[in-house]
């Protein structure tokens, strides 16, 4: 069984400092990783996805890596502003079907 | 173009009634996806319906059941509702044969159950 983790589980920082959110799994036979923003209440938002043959993806201020061999990818997000505060999830798909981690709360304080 | 819209947006339920929820998919999708999301948890997969059939489901009980109709559009159907059966219901839809690419979702349904 396909199992995500994400760390840390929140973060603060202020406006302006890089984010780095990481997210592991445990079964590396995945099709792609996406990437997600949700806000409160709300449902999901695709911010990237790295297909399995792919080692990173990029857009706008934000840059995803992937590992596939070692069950890890890290989303980076350069400048961090106010807007950016929501969780972000991570999730792979495989199987006809995403498996999620539970997601890293992100505060940036103005 | 609408994307992925779902049906109603809230909902208030008592234990062991039913509830029915509904998605229709982003245009030109024939995939539907559901998934329920508890309160600060990840969502997890309930089913996937292709040509109006199941063709994967997740770890949930048989009072979980779904349906797909001809303009792929779905419902998901619950029974017996338990207090844990509250929260936030999402549907996603994906291109024909291009599954591995992204899902959209729809805003959700907020299952509520006293």
């Amino acid at each position: 069984k396909q199992e995500v983790t994400q760390i840390p589980a929140a973060l603060s920082v202020p406006e302006g400092e890089n984010l780095v959110l990481n997210c592991s799994f445990t079964d590396s036979a995945i099709y792609n990783l996406q990437w997600f923003r949700q806000d409160p209440g709300k449902g999901l938002t695709s911010l990237l996805l790295i297909q399995s043959s792919q080692r990173e993806q990029t857009s706008g201020r934000l840059n995803a890596s992937l590992d596939k061999s070692s069950g890890r990818s890290t989303l980076y997000i350069a400048a961090s502003q106010p807007g950016d505060s929501a969780t972000y999830l991570c999730a792979v798909f495989n199987d006809y079907k995403l498996s999620f981690g539970a997601g890293t709360t992100v505060t940036v304080r103005a | 173009d609408a994307g992925v819209t779902q049906s109603p947006t809230h909902l208030i339920k008592t234990r062991g009634q039913q509830v029915t929820l509904r998605c229709s998919p982003k245009s030109g999708h024939d995939t539907v996806s559901w998934y329920q999301q508890a309160l600060g948890q990840g969502p997890q997969f309930i089913f996937q319906y292709y040509e109006e059939e199941e063709r994967q489901r997740g770890n949930f009980p048989d009072r979980f059941s779904g349906h797909q109709f001809p303009n792929y559009s779905s419902e998901l159907n619950v029974n017996a509702l338990l207090l844990g059966d509250s929260a936030l219901y999402l549907c996603a839809s994906s291109r024909p044969d291009r599954v591995t690419d992204t899902q959209y979702f729809g805003p959700g349904t907020r299952l509520t159950v006293l």
